[in-house]
């Protein structure tokens, strides 16, 4: 039983930015948004988390709606290497929780 | 700074089998996850190691799966009597023991074939 919803594909061009949604609307208040990434022929990559507040790091920022039920993962600038599988987990903070990975959104970075 | 590295990358065997991988953390973490990928979905959680104690097991992981964490440092996982329907990614995973927040490390993979 999946918790998130993400659409199953989308395209971005080199050099713009690459928003991706997830709608999580059984959210729970000790549950926190990750997101990880695959690319092909690779082990899952994580990317960043956040709880309430939007969150910003090297890689991307998440931004999380004010309820909570939906979050976007943005890639500010997209390159080819971008081109991956990308997962919204939502995952209780508490230790011992395993990550439930759902079927992800497959980015495709085009030039 | 090594990550997790899995052996070997790719295996093929032939149906009924045994096969075992081996999986090697990062080094000061403590905990260490199997996962299995088929194509095109999302990977499914096997079972979880806290040191050497195995702390959870799914379902999915059938009396032919055994895994190991004789020292609280490698692992391996062991398929007795393989299956086709055992065809998969394998991925190991670590993590330090937090209260909160942990973030996982792959490796990436032992893609296994089952003819």
């Amino acid at each position: 039983d999946a918790k998130t919803t993400q659409p199953p594909s989308m395209d971005c061009a080199e050099g713009r930015a690459a928003n991706l949604p997830c709608n999580h609307s059984t959210i729970s208040g000790n549950e926190y948004v990750y997101w990880y990434r695959q690319i092909h022929s690779q082990g899952p990559q994580y990317i960043i988390h956040g709880l309430k507040n939007n969150e910003t790091n090297e890689m991307a920022s998440l931004i999380i709606t004010e309820d909570r039920k939906s979050s976007t993962l943005i890639l500010p600038h997209a390159t080819l290497r971008d081109t991956a599988v990308y997962y919204c987990i939502v995952r209780d903070g508490r230790a011992g929780n395993m990550l439930t990975f759902g079927g992800g959104t497959r980015l495709m970075v085009k030039p | 700074d090594t990550g997790v590295s899995q052996d070997p990358r790719h295996k093929i065997t032939k149906r009924g089998q045994n096969v075992t991988f081996r999986c090697d953390p990062i080094s000061e973490h403590n905990r260490l996850y199997w996962y299995r990928q088929t194509l095109g979905q999302g990977p499914e959680f096997l079972t979880y190691f806290q040191n050497e104690a195995q702390l959870e097991k799914s379902r999915l992981l059938s009396d032919r799966f055994s895994a190991e964490r004789p020292k609280g440092s490698f692992s391996t996982l062991e398929i007795q009597r393989t299956e086709q329907g055992d065809s998969a990614m394998y991925l190991c995973a670590s993590s330090l023991d937090r209260l909160e927040n942990e973030k996982l490390f792959f490796g990436s993979g032992t893609q296994l074939s089952v003819l």
